[in-house]
């Protein structure tokens, strides 16, 4: 069964400390998402990969970070954690095919709390 | 103005009804259309894709409406299985999707 894995699924956190979100995908796709969810907001695109080394902006990367040093991982930094940054954070990975979304498979979620 | 939206809900519906919701989205060039299901607490799921011809999937009923700019679905026979959120996506390109908030779906017995 194919798996996209995040690290943890509840943080907390305090204001001012570094944060490091991991992802890791089995499935050996090229694309790789870090969305964070808000009531009433949608799913927001923070960054993207499409290739190891390789990374977008996405919507809203103020305050954050990513990496991407293997093709199976995928980290979301946030260089110093603030209190707006409390959401659940999601990570998704896909391959490139038809429209990219099929294949789309997201991790359960990581729900950070910063205090 | 969002680019996607949807009447966040929730809309109570008795198990058995038919029930019907809908995704507005505003660029014109939106390529593919997504209905994903998302319940308490988990990671959203791909429901099915949404055809310009519209289609069907068991007791769901996707529908395009390009002109009016709307996705639509349509649960019949609804299950208490059924409440959870659900989400619609529209696609620009191979890695940019652009998602709605979401429609909270409650069956009740």
């Amino acid at each position: 069964d194919v798996k996209v894995t995040q690290s943890s699924r509840y943080l907390v956190k305090r204001t001012g400390e570094k944060v490091f979100l991991e992802c890791v995908q089995d499935m050996d796709h090229e694309n790789m998402f870090w969305y964070r969810q808000d009531p009433g907001l949608g799913l927001r695109l923070i960054y993207f990969s499409y290739d190891v080394k390789m990374k977008e902006k996405g919507d809203i990367p103020e305050g954050y970070s990513v990496s991407r040093e293997k093709k199976e991982r995928f980290s979301l930094i946030l260089e110093s954690a603030s209190t707006n940054q409390t959401s659940m954070y999601l990570c998704a990975s896909s391959s490139i095919t038809g429209t990219g979304v099929y294949g789309y498979t997201f991790g359960s979620g990581t729900r950070l709390t910063v205090v | 103005r969002k680019e996607v939206e949807q009447d966040p809900g929730p809309f109570n519906v008795p198990e058995g009804a038919t029930v019907a919701f809908n995704c507005t989205y505003s660029n014109s060039a939106s390529q593919s259309f997504f209905w994903y299901r998302q319940d308490c607490r988990k990671e959203p799921k791909l429901l099915m894709s949404v055809y310009s011809s519209g289609n069907e999937d068991g007791r769901f009923t996707a529908q395009l409406n390009r002109a009016s700019q709307y996705i639509s679905l349509l649960i019949r026979d609804s299950k208490l299985s059924d409440s959870a959120t659900y989400l619609c996506v529209v696609t620009h390109s191979n890695y940019q999707l652009i998602w709605g908030a979401g429609t909270k779906l409650i069956i009740k017995p």
